[in-house]
């Protein structure tokens, strides 16, 4: 039983160009969350989806960024028009349903915006 | 709100020291708790979790308490070992009443190196 995977491990965007970021919660789980690690940072909360749905973005930067989590294929963080500053690691958790206790991480993704 | 405070790092321990990284939180009512390990170039894995006061966590080796009365849950091993070297995260989850359950609140992390 595969883990969570996310693609691509390490990504390189110029300024100005769009990053989508992968994540494939594992097997059975319908909740995904996105956070963000900042260099020399702990993580932040982006978002909250299930299938279809958005249910907490409450940590997402209101422009560039957005998340979706089709019926089927992985969720996608996308975020538009990268800057420096959006240069961190990415990673992507899973869980079965919204009261479990644990979640599962990813290998995360690195962005360098350069 | 909820939060989560570490002590910071680098800790530089050598092989055989004893181990403890001091997590303290604030948090309404039970919240879960969780130990996370990022090693070099890694993702997170979950060391150990806690859900109710005076659970301990195991795992490795390492241990911890989940201290209602102090609101901590300080990280402890015997015997580190040079494998042991990564960041580690202290980290909350709101029980299950709480509006915000859906997310994971996060300490800064330790960095541990640990000698040969």
């Amino acid at each position: 039983n595969a883990g969570v995977m996310q693609n691509p491990r390490h990504l390189v965007r110029r300024r100005g160009q769009e990053a989508r970021l992968r994540c494939s919660p594992m097997k059975g789980h319908s909740h995904v969350y996105w956070y963000r690690q900042l260099p020399e940072e702990g993580l932040k909360f982006m978002v909250y989806l299930q299938k279809e749905n958005i249910i907490d973005e409450s940590g997402m930067p209101k422009e560039r960024f957005s998340a979706e989590f089709p019926k089927e294929g992985p969720s996608i963080l996308r975020i538009q028009q990268v800057v420096r500053g959006d240069s961190a690691a990415y990673f992507c958790a899973s869980s079965l349903d919204a009261i479990s206790t644990e979640a599962f991480f990813g290998q995360g993704t690195r962005l360098t915006v350069v | 709100g909820d939060s989560v405070t570490q002590m910071e790092g680098p800790v530089t321990l050598s092989e055989e020291a004893f181990l403890t990284i001091n997590c303290t939180y604030t948090a309404t009512g039970y919240p879960s708790l969780f130990w996370y390990v990022q090693y070099p170039g890694e993702g997170l894995q979950l060391l150990l979790k806690a859900t109710k006061a005076d659970d301990k966590g195991s795992n490795k080796g390492f241990e911890a308490t989940y201290r209602k009365e102090t609101t901590s849950f300080h990280l402890e091993k015997g015997s580190v070992q040079v494998s042991d070297s990564a960041v580690y995260f202290c980290a909350l989850k709101p029980p299950t009443w709480a509006g915000n359950n859906r997310k994971l609140i996060w300490g800064l992390g330790t960095s541990l190196a640990v000698n040969p």
